[in-house]
């Protein structure tokens, strides 16, 4: 068990709609990460927040948005869902912020999203 | 960016074999190299990383090497067992204004056969 907690496990739903995904990270954790795996895009990262504040964007799309509660806790928003974003949604977390050397990433068992 | 490329895609060992897996870079700043084991239905779990000041570490059965000036890096994993067949994923970071993200290679499928 990693201790990142992610909300829900799977996720179903239709084009057009909107979903949020839940993640709790580890405690003591500053930094949560969001990532998406596909079969054909493999492991790809989204986004980076650190106590609240976004510090690093990867290809995330303008359909979907992150942030970063005061309790730590982080959220995913997907609007405008497609057929493609089915995928795997997996968040980690760490200690720092990665100024003055990374800290290890630990995940979360991800949450499953199918779009119909 | 970044771009990490890995092989093999597919690995299969005899039980108490030894199996290796590589990866390459392209960002000579990259700096932080960590190996991730997934298995069906989990998410990735860290099993062992090296930083760009270390050569070599290992952990019991479990190996890493970096070799900065060729921008490669290896798993090595010995006395292999059912359980460690699984999906291995290689990654890359550079620290970069506060950032840390991830760069991951594309998996090894790795089967240990009794």
């Amino acid at each position: 068990d990693s201790g990142v907690t992610q909300t829900p496990k799977h996720l179903i739903t239709a084009t057009g709609q909107r979903v949020t995904l839940r993640c709790s990270p580890r405690s003591g954790d500053l930094s949560v990460y969001w990532y998406q795996q596909s079969l054909d895009q493999g492991l790809q990262f989204l986004i980076q927040y650190y106590n609240g504040e976004e510090r690093a964007k990867g290809n995330i799309l303008e359909r979907f948005s992150a942030q970063q509660f005061p309790d730590l806790h982080s959220e995913l928003n997907l609007s405008s869902l497609e057929l493609g974003d089915s995928a795997l949604y997996f968040c980690a977390s760490s200690a720092g912020t990665g100024t003055g050397g990374q800290q290890p990433q630990h995940f979360g068992d991800g949450t499953r999203l199918s779009i119909l | 960016g970044e771009n990490v490329e890995q092989h093999p895609s597919t690995l299969s060992v005899q039980e108490g074999d030894s199996a290796v897996i590589k990866c390459t870079y392209s960002d000579s700043a990259s700096n932080y190299f960590p190996w991730y084991k997934q298995e069906l239905g989990k998410g990735p779990q860290l099993i062992i990383d090296i930083r760009s000041n270390v050569g070599e570490k290992k952990d019991q059965r479990i190996a890493v090497t970096l070799n900065k000036t060729a921008k490669h890096f290896s798993l090595h994993i010995t006395e292999t067992q059912p359980e460690d067949s699984a999906v291995y994923f290689c990654a890359a970071s550079i620290a970069r204004g506060g950032g840390n993200k991830l760069t991951f290679g594309t998996g090894t499928q790795l089967k240990v056969e009794l």
